[in-house]
């Protein structure tokens, strides 16, 4: 089955500066990544997603890249503020009638 | 409804109390999955419904979980003889092509 890794499990970085989450994943048949934002008490929301047919997607201040070679992903948010603290999450799915398979998580904390 | 809810929202159980919490998912959502979030990690799959399906309960991590979906709509997830270890929130999720709608959770502690 599908497994995702998903790294740094912890980044710190200043107002204003870019933070960058990478993520792998080992079935090739996958073809569809999302990401979620996860604050305190609150469900995962999806914050953009992209599919294989793609390798880059843009949305204001966040950016996805998707190498289906190497098999990873990764999310770019720009020009970071404090509430884009929370935790983040990756995923990965193959067809619309499996699960979605998650990564661990990157605790994102923005320092004023 | 206009988006998945789950109940109850917050669930103190005994150690060896049965819980059963509950999805009503988006209607018309056929798809319907059950994911157990412990603290500090990435939400787990348990098991999946197509209407009233089970179609795969193979993260269902012992048989003390047991799901079901009688009617394709409303799902329940059941857990006998409640352990520390099941203290998690229990997320659940349905699908519409490939977007996932999340309910806010069921939040279990076992004391």
């Amino acid at each position: 089955g599908e497994n995702v890794e998903q790294h740094p499990s912890t980044l710190s970085v200043q107002e204003g500066d870019s933070a960058v989450i990478k993520c792998t994943y080992s079935d090739s048949a996958s073809n569809y990544f999302p990401w979620y934002k996860q604050e305190l008490g609150k469900r995962p929301q999806l914050i953009i997603d992209i599919r294989s047919n793609v390798g880059e997607k843009k949305d204001q201040r966040i950016a996805v890249t998707l190498n289906k070679t190497a098999k990873h992903f990764s999310l770019h948010i720009t020009e970071t503020q404090p509430e884009d603290s929370a935790v983040y999450f990756c995923a990965a799915i193959a067809s619309g009638n499996t699960p979605l398979v998650f990564g661990k998580g990157t605790r994102l904390s923005v320092i004023a | 409804g206009a988006g998945v809810s789950q109940s109850p929202r917050y669930k103190v159980a005994k150690r060896g109390q049965d819980v059963a919490l509950r999805c009503d998912p988006i209607s018309g959502h056929v798809s319907l999955f059950w994911y157990q979030q412990a603290l500090g990690q990435g939400p787990e799959f348990l098991t999946y419904f197509q209407n009233e399906a089970q179609l795969d309960k193979s993260g269902l991590p012992s048989d003390r979980f047991f799901a079901e979906r009688p009617e394709g709509s409303v799902s329940t997830l059941k857990i006998q003889r409640t352990q520390q270890e099941d203290s998690a929130v229990y997320l659940c999720a349905t699908q519409l092509g490939n977007t996932i709608y999340f309910g806010e959770g069921s939040w279990l502690t076992v004391v």
